[in-house]
Parts: C-alpha cells; structure tokens; sequence
C-alpha cells in the first residue's frame, strides 16, 4: 500500500467550478500535511499547510482529518492558472530527520 | 523566500556515461539536502539525504554506489549518477533545508532531466 495516495485524475473542470481533492496517508505517526501544486516539468511548491482544524487561503481550504487519515482540498471558483497537479504530502520524523513523502498527485485542468 | 538552484536544467547522455548535477542553496545555508525522484506522472521519491561533510543517508532499494552525492559545502550539493543507464532517465529534484532535523521546511530546485540514450 502506498504510503499517500491521491486519484490521480484528471479532473477537468470550467473556470469557476469548485473541485474537491482527497488523500489518504497509511502511517499515523505522520507529523505534519501539505499540499503541494506542480506545474509540468517544474518543481514541486507549497500551496499550503494543512492543520485539523481547517485552514483557508482564499479560494482555497484544506482539511486534516487524523482519525481517519485523510486530508482534502477545495478550490472555489477555478481560474485557468489553477490547471496544475496537486501534491499531497505529509512529514514524517524517520532516520533522524523530518522528510516528506509524496502522493503522485492529482491532475487538475480548467477550461474556459 | 530561500532559492536553490540546480544545475544543468537538462541534460542528454550516452549509456554508460556519468551525469554530476549541482544542487546550490543561493542565499541561505542549507544544513541538510535532498535528492528526490520523479518518474513521469509518479511522485517524488526520495533518493537520499546529506549533511555537510558527512556520508550521505541513503533510502532502501537506492544505490550508494551509483548515485554518489558528495554535500562539499553548506550551499552545495552534488549528486553523480554513475555509468547511466536508459533507466535512470528521469527528473532529479533537489531541496535544501535550513535549521533543525526536526523541521519540515524544504526549498526545491527547479529540478533536471536527465535523458540517458
């Protein structure tokens, strides 16, 4: 089983649609949760963290759930800049060192 | 914020050649790197950690022996992929890290794709 997995996609959604992505990560002795966007053939950037009681960066909202080890995403009114794949990822202490681990992501494409 | 840079951005090799790519922290020294990789549409794996002056920490399944990193400074790191293979074709992303173990916060470079022929 994979330590974060994500579907992978695509969603393909019109400007202003809201979408929703969902992750799940196996090991609960996960410490901290991110979600990362990747454009084609870049790097990898925090979009944001991601904490229990929920958390909003303006079009954006993240949920934690511990209990069941899941973790959401919500974009509202999708813009075109949104098309991009959606890391979720999660820290684990592990070998002396806090190191994240990635889910593959989740594609996301907005059309006019 | 912080910026690490990666150097090639793209790099093209004939099979059994060795690949060095370079991982710099350009304003901040970095205490611990990482070397991640990507395989199309798959996530990143970690490849290995590395502090300055010391051996690199490798994660299971990946060859020390092939992909030798050498963390010369603390705003340097290199990874060398030796004797490349077709297979080790792949996006090689690095990112550095500055303060304790314990933190989480990680800078990625802007990655480099290797093609091995």
């Amino acid at each position: 089983r994979k330590e974060v997995e994500q579907d992978p996609g695509p969603f393909n959604v019109p400007e202003g649609a809201t979408v929703a992505f969902n992750c799940t990560y196996s090991n609960s002795a996960s410490q901290s949760f991110f979600w990362y966007r990747q454009d084609c053939r870049k790097e990898p950037k925090l979009l944001m963290s991601v904490y229990s009681s929920g958390n909003e960066d303006g079009r954006f909202t993240a949920q934690l759930n511990r209990a069941s080890q899941y973790i959401s995403l919500l974009i509202r009114d999708s813009k075109l800049s949104d098309s991009a794949t959606y890391l979720c990822v999660v820290s684990m202490f592990s070998g002396g060192y806090n190191k994240l681990i990635f889910g593959a992501g989740t594609r996301l494409a907005v059309h006019p | 914020g912080a910026v690490v840079s990666q150097h090639p951005s793209r790099v093209i090799c004939k099979s059994g050649t060795s690949v060095k790519i370079e991982c710099r922290s350009l304003d901040f020294q970095a205490t611990t790197m990482f070397w991640y990789r990507q395989f199309p549409k798959k996530s990143l794996m970690l490849m290995a950690t590395s502090n300055e002056g010391s051996k690199a920490t490798y994660e299971q399944g990946v060859e020390k022996d092939k992909f030798l990193i050498n963390h010369a400074s603390l705003t340097l790191s290199t990874l060398t992929v030796t004797s490349a293979h077709p297979e080790d074709s792949s996006f090689y992303i690095c990112s550095a890290r500055v303060g304790r173990p314990s933190d989480y916060e990680q800078y990625f470079g802007p990655g480099t794709r290797l093609t091995v022929t």
